[in-house]
C-alpha cells in the first residue's frame, strides 16, 4: 500500500472550517485513499473515503486531486468535539479483495474556543 | 453504523499471567477481525488478520505463540496475551469487517473502544 504524508499538528479555531491535507504520490490505480480519527484512549472512527471523485457525507469532505497525489478532508464547521488525531491512508481494493488498513502517525488537530 | 465491542476495557494483571481480551461485532457479521496495538504517543500497529474459521495472519515481529487469536464464530475473536510482562503494556484495539452486504456495502472497517492492558 501507498505511504501517506501529513503534518504532525494543526490547530483551528471552533466553528472555523478545519482543512487536513495528505499527501499520496505514490498512490495507485486501485488504491482508495480513507480517513479516520481516533479521539484520545478510543478506538478509530471512519470518516469517510474515495476514490477519485470527491466525495461528501455528513461528517467531512473529501476532495482528492485529479492527479489523485494529495487529497484535503474538510470539516466545515469544527468544534471541540473534533479534536483528535486524523489519520489519512490509503488501500487497496482489486475485486472487491481489500488491503490492510496500515495507520501513519497522522495529524492531530486540535480545535480551540 | 455497525458496532463493535471490546471486553474488558481495562485489565491490570500481573507479570507471568495470561489476558484474554473478547472482541464482538455486535450487529453484524465479520468474516474478518483485526487486531492493532498501539504504545502512548505512537500509532496504531497491526498485529494480525484473522478470518473466521481459519488460523490468524500474524504481521512481521508479532509473536504468534505469545499472542493466540481465536476467531471460532462471525461475532467474536478473541486475542490472548500469554505469560504478560511489563513490556506488553499496550492500547489493543480490535476491528471487524463484515461480508458485503448492508453494513458494508463499501466495506467499511468498523473499530472497537480498546482494551488497556497494564502488566505490573
Amino acid at each position: 500500500d501507498a505511504k501517506t504524508t501529513q503534518p504532525p499538528s494543526m490547530d483551528c479555531a471552533e466553528g472555523r472550517a478545519a482543512n487536513l491535507p495528505c499527501n499520496h504520490s505514490t498512490i495507485s490505480g486501485n488504491e482508495y485513499v480513507y480517513w479516520y480519527r481516533q479521539i484520545h484512549s478510543q478506538g478509530p472512527q471512519y470518516i469517510i473515503h474515495g476514490l477519485k471523485n470527491n466525495e461528501t457525507n455528513e461528517m467531512a469532505s473529501l476532495i482528492i486531486t485529479e492527479d489523485r497525489k494529495s487529497s484535503t478532508l474538510i470539516l466545515p464547521h469544527a468544534t471541540l468535539r473534533d479534536t483528535a488525531v486524523y489519520y489519512c491512508i490509503v488501500r487497496v481494493e482489486i475485486g472487491g479483495s481489500q488491503g490492510n488498513l496500515i495507520f501513519g502517525k497522522g495529524t492531530k488537530l486540535s480545535v480551540k474556543p | 453504523g455497525a458496532v463493535v465491542s471490546q471486553h474488558p476495557s481495562r485489565v491490570i494483571c500481573k507479570s507471568g499471567t495470561s489476558v484474554k481480551i473478547e472482541c464482538r461485532s455486535l450487529d453484524f457479521q465479520a468474516t474478518t477481525m483485526f487486531w492493532y496495538r498501539q504504545f502512548p504517543k505512537q500509532s496504531l500497529m497491526l498485529m494480525a488478520t484473522s478470518n473466521e474459521g481459519s488460523k490468524a495472519t500474524y504481521e512481521q515481529g508479532v509473536e504468534k505463540d505469545k499472542f493466540l487469536i481465536n476467531h471460532a464464530s462471525l461475532t467474536l475473536s478473541t486475542l490472548t496475551v500469554t505469560s504478560a510482562h511489563p513490556e506488553d503494556s499496550s492500547f489493543y484495539i480490535c476491528s471487524a469487517r463484515a461480508a458485503s452486504g448492508r453494513e458494508n456495502s463499501y466495506n467499511e472497517q468498523f473499530f472497537g473502544p480498546g482494551t488497556r492492558l497494564t502488566v505490573l
